[in-house]
């Protein structure tokens, strides 16, 4: 049974570059949410999909935005990159609605994006 | 405003010296309390989903516990592979972190 599966691994963008990184949820799942991480914090919800919307967003600026295709598979965009950017993002599937009897949300390993 | 603080940010161990990590949340509508150990330059591993107070869960050296304001993740005689930076967040319609403490356990 695979799990949550992210690419590319690293990466590495010049300033105002656009970047997009890919996610498949585990096998059963069917919503995706991304965080980022920056170094020394805890990771910082950006957005859900579930059935191709955007359910929910976090407080992040409109060069963010992303897509979830019919397999459930999605994609994180980020335009006008921004030194700031640097980060590791990580992908997490549940299934929906969140339930209280043992939705238990999955990471992957993350995508490490390097702006210079 | 949902919040969630961890303490201690770091945390030094002698192998064999249980402690505790803790986790306050301040939250309305919560939908579950989650641990994940991180590993360096590695996505969260799952651990833990506790759901209402006075819930405990365990796993192998760990027990985590749940009241109504804050949680424990207790460790039981640690070894060296268990340093890692351990993360709680609480789930209402995403998943809100802390900044996670450092735990490093020395042989």
């Amino acid at each position: 049974d695979a799990g949550v599966t992210q690419s590319p691994t690293h990466l590495i963008k010049t300033r105002g570059q656009q970047v997009t990184l890919r996610c498949s949820p585990k096998s059963g799942h069917d919503t995706v949410s991304w965080y980022q991480q920056a170094l020394g914090q805890g990771p910082q919800f950006i957005f859900q999909y579930y059935e191709e919307e955007e359910r929910q967003r976090g407080n992040f600026p409109d060069r963010f935005s992303g897509h979830q295709f019919p397999n459930y598979s999605s994609e994180l965009n980020v335009n006008a990159l921004l030194l700031g950017d640097s980060a590791l993002y990580l992908c997490a599937s549940s299934s929906y609605p969140p339930r209280t009897d043992g939705n238990t949300i999955y990471f992957g390993e993350g995508s490490w994006l390097t702006v210079v | 405003e949902d919040q969630v603080t961890q303490s201690p940010e770091a945390l030094r161990l002698q192998e064999g010296e249980s402690s505790s990590l803790n986790c306050s949340y301040t939250v309305s509508g919560l939908r579950g309390l989650f641990w994940y150990r991180q590993d360096p330059g590695k996505g969260p591993e799952f651990l833990f989903t506790l759901y209402s107070a006075g819930e405990e869960k365990e796993k192998e050296r760990l027990k985590a516990t749940l009241t109504k304001k804050e949680s424990f993740l207790h460790i039981t005689a640690p070894k060296p592979e268990d340093s890692a930076t351990y993360l709680c967040a609480v789930s209402t319609d995403k998943l809100i972190f802390g900044t996670g403490t450092r735990l490093q356990v020395f042989p």
